[in-house]
């Protein structure tokens, strides 16, 4: 893999249900995986910083796990609520320069 | 919460004009960045910048662009003469950078840039 991919590219999800979906990134010069939360007119969120291979990070409802030997992240929002209707954009970092190569996001669709 | 903000949220200008894009980051950060989205395409890097000085920028950043730390608290993003290619919404980052696990850049809401 030369570029960050996510996959799917958009899903719907009803309320309540719990989803997931994929980063995939080059699994050579790996420094950090960042995850981000885009909400349309408003600034990407910072939502996790993944650095060691088998981290696993939460915030609410949100976690991801990372796995740097294959090159890639899942995101996990357990019982999805219209709110967390989004696009989450991954973001791979091959050295502490800090220049971040994103992926073309998921867009999530949490309908009542 | 401290945030990152850039003005004007939206600007239309004429092909082969000057703008300038304006960022305050987070106030005491010290790394600086800009990316862009071209409508239906990912963010894609530009430049960073530290210390008053460009560390790192990628082939889009060509000679029509130029990024200046004007006083303690601006960084600005200048291009010289738009092209109708130049459209896309311009995001300005900050990051503290001190500590690798929590090594976060934190994003302006983005300047939408129309080159008419």
């Amino acid at each position: 893999i030369l570029n960050v991919e996510q996959s799917p590219q958009s899903l719907h999800v009803q309320e309540g249900d719990s989803t997931n979906f994929t980063c995939s990134f080059p699994s050579s010069n790996f420094y950090a995986l960042h995850w981000y939360r885009w909400e349309t007119a408003k600034s990407p969120e910072a939502l996790f910083v993944m650095t060691l291979n088998g981290d696993e990070k939460k915030k609410g409802r949100i976690s991801a796990t990372l796995n740097t030997k294959e090159g890639y992240s899942y995101l996990y929002i357990k019982g999805s609520q219209p709110e967390d209707s989004a696009t989450y954009l991954c973001a791979y970092q091959t050295d502490s320069w800090g220049k971040l190569q994103f992926g073309a996001g998921t867009q999530v669709v949490v309908t009542p | 919460e401290p945030e990152v903000t850039q003005t004007p949220s939206h600007q239309v200008t004429q092909m082969g004009q000057e703008v300038i894009l304006r960022c305050v980051p987070i106030s005491n950060h010290l790394y600086f960045y800009w990316y862009r989205q071209i409508l239906g395409q990912k963010v894609e890097f530009l430049v960073s910048f530290y210390n008053n000085e460009i560390s790192e920028k990628s082939e889009i950043f060509d000679d029509q662009f130029s990024v200046e730390r004007p006083d303690g608290s601006n960084f600005t993003l200048k291009i010289r003469s738009t092209k109708l290619e130049d459209s896309a919404m311009y995001f300005c980052a900050s990051s503290d950078r001190t500590i690798r696990s929590t090594d976060t850049q934190y994003f302006g809401p983005g300047t939408r840039l129309t080159v008419l």
